[in-house]
């Protein structure tokens, strides 16, 4: 069982550049989610998605935008990056009431 | 502003030792989760509580939710090295949604 897997696993990018970064999971869960990590901030959400068809936005959404076509898949697409985007991206999925979430194995984006 | 504020972000201690890390807010949550995470990895969930007051134990580890699940606590007797690593608190909002505190490294030396 794999769980979660994120791709790619690390990705250097020119600033203007559009990227997805793809997350897949293999538990059925209805919900997931993106963060970013960053040295001091923790994890940050910036767009979630309660069930397929439906996305809503976090603490960060600007500069992202997702998609959830199925239940499995829920990419992040960066339309055009910019520096301030450099992070480590962590994709989520739950299927609890108390919303305990797994974890994908993380992005690390850096853009130049 | 983060709405968790965990304490002390950095904590470096001699192995054997006791420790506690703290997770404080003035909101209320529905639950609060504890997890723990490796260099190049993705957080892993130590806990869930859900009562105020509730304390749960994972081996060495002893977690505590505030009687008004505002806060929370991690204490962790004798730490071995293996115990290093960033541990974060989150804590669970409507819609659901986590909010997380920034995480405490946590460092044992042998």
């Amino acid at each position: 069982i794999a769980g979660i897997t994120q791709a790619p696993t690390s990705q250097i990018l020119a600033a203007g550049r559009r990227m997805t970064l793809r997350c897949t999971q293999d538990m059925r869960h209805n919900a997931m989610y993106w963060y970013r990590q960053d040295l001091g901030l923790g994890l940050r959400l910036i767009h979630y998605s309660n069930t397929a068809g439906t996305t809503g936005k976090g603490e960060v959404p600007d500069g992202y935008s997702v998609s959830r076509a199925n239940t499995d898949d829920f990419p992040l697409t960066l339309a055009s990056a910019v520096p301030s985007q450099t992070s480590v991206y962590f994709c989520a999925s739950s299927d609890s009431w108390a919303n305990e979430q797994f974890f994908g194995p993380g992005t690390r984006l850096t853009v130049l | 502003t983060q709405l968790l504020e965990q304490s002390p972000q950095f904590l470096s201690i001699q192995e054997g030792e006791n420790l506690t890390v703290y997770c404080n807010s003035s909101s209320v949550f529905s639950s609060l989760q504890w997890y723990r995470q490796e260099p190049g990895e993705g957080p892993v969930l130590l806990v869930t509580v859900v009562t105020g007051g509730e304390v749960k134990k994972l081996k060495r580890l002893t977690f505590q939710f505030g009687d008004a699940r505002k806060d929370s606590s991690l204490h962790i007797t004798a730490a071995q090295p293996g115990d290093t690593g960033l541990y974060l608190c989150a804590g669970g909002m409507g819609a659901q949604k986590l909010v997380f505190g920034q995480g405490t490294r946590l460092t044992i030396n042998p």
